[in-house]
């Protein structure tokens, strides 16, 4: 099985300041097909994980552009630029390449 | 809109099993696989399987072999995850996921095991 980690575990951040999330798969996420299937997910809490980013980076409709993904092979990660009160929740990667598995979640608070 | 609708919460003694259910809603449920994820109270995200709602495919991840069983009604656009042989740690919120994107979700279903 493909392992997904993501660190750090924990990510206090000041209201207004950048935050970045990194994700390392155990192998390379490249499909045959030339895609490379790294999705990041955010769950606020008390409700279901919502898609942010797709295939890497490509940001999902509705979803601020504050939020990046980038990355290639099996190094990965989430930015966001200036965090606000809304961003906090825990943040999730999954890979779709090898069947499914998803990274252990960063939890983002505000400090 | 896409949407995914689940059935409500279920409490269910060890050694039981649940069935699950999820409405499709806003698009041909026929083309887009449904996948189903756990997260037990506290914890990760864990991908349990994939269904093919078209051909009635499946593929299972390796820890629920032989305990998971998914189908669908397409009449009704309906997926389905039963789990057989519950135990304590089986305890969770169950998610059904579109495609392999898996976008949307559900919102989920409360599975409580407890004697």
């Amino acid at each position: 099985d493909v392992v997904m980690t993501q660190s750090p575990l924990s990510l206090p951040v000041t209201l207004g300041q950048p935050a970045s999330i990194s994700c390392r798969s155990s192998q390379s996420l490249v499909y045959s097909d030339g895609n490379t299937y790294l999705n990041w997910f955010q769950q606020r809490p008390g409700q279901s994980p919502r898609r942010l980013i797709y295939k890497v980076s490509n940001r999902d409709s509705g979803v601020p552009d504050r939020f990046s993904g980038s990355g290639s092979g099996t190094d990965f990660t989430l930015k966001i630029s200036r965090v606000e009160a809304e961003d906090v929740g825990v943040y999730y990667c999954m890979q779709g390449t090898h069947w499914l598995t998803f990274g252990g979640g960063t939890k983002v608070e505000i400090k | 809109q896409v949407q995914l609708v689940q059935s409500g919460a279920e409490v269910k003694k060890p050694g039981a099993s649940v069935k699950v259910s999820c409405k499709a809603s806003g698009y041909t449920f026929t083309s887009y696989d449904i996948n189903w994820v756990r997260q037990a109270t506290g914890q990760g995200l864990e991908w349990m399987g994939w269904m093919n709602p078209n051909s009635g495919n499946t593929g299972y991840a390796q820890k629920f072999q032989g305990r998971v069983t998914m189908t669908r009604n397409t009449s009704i656009s309906t997926a389905y995850m039963e789990l057989s042989s519950l135990r304590s740690e089986d305890t969770a919120v169950y998610y059904c996921a579109r495609a392999a994107g898996i976008d949307p979700w559900g919102q989920g279903t409360l599975v409580t095991v407890s004697s």
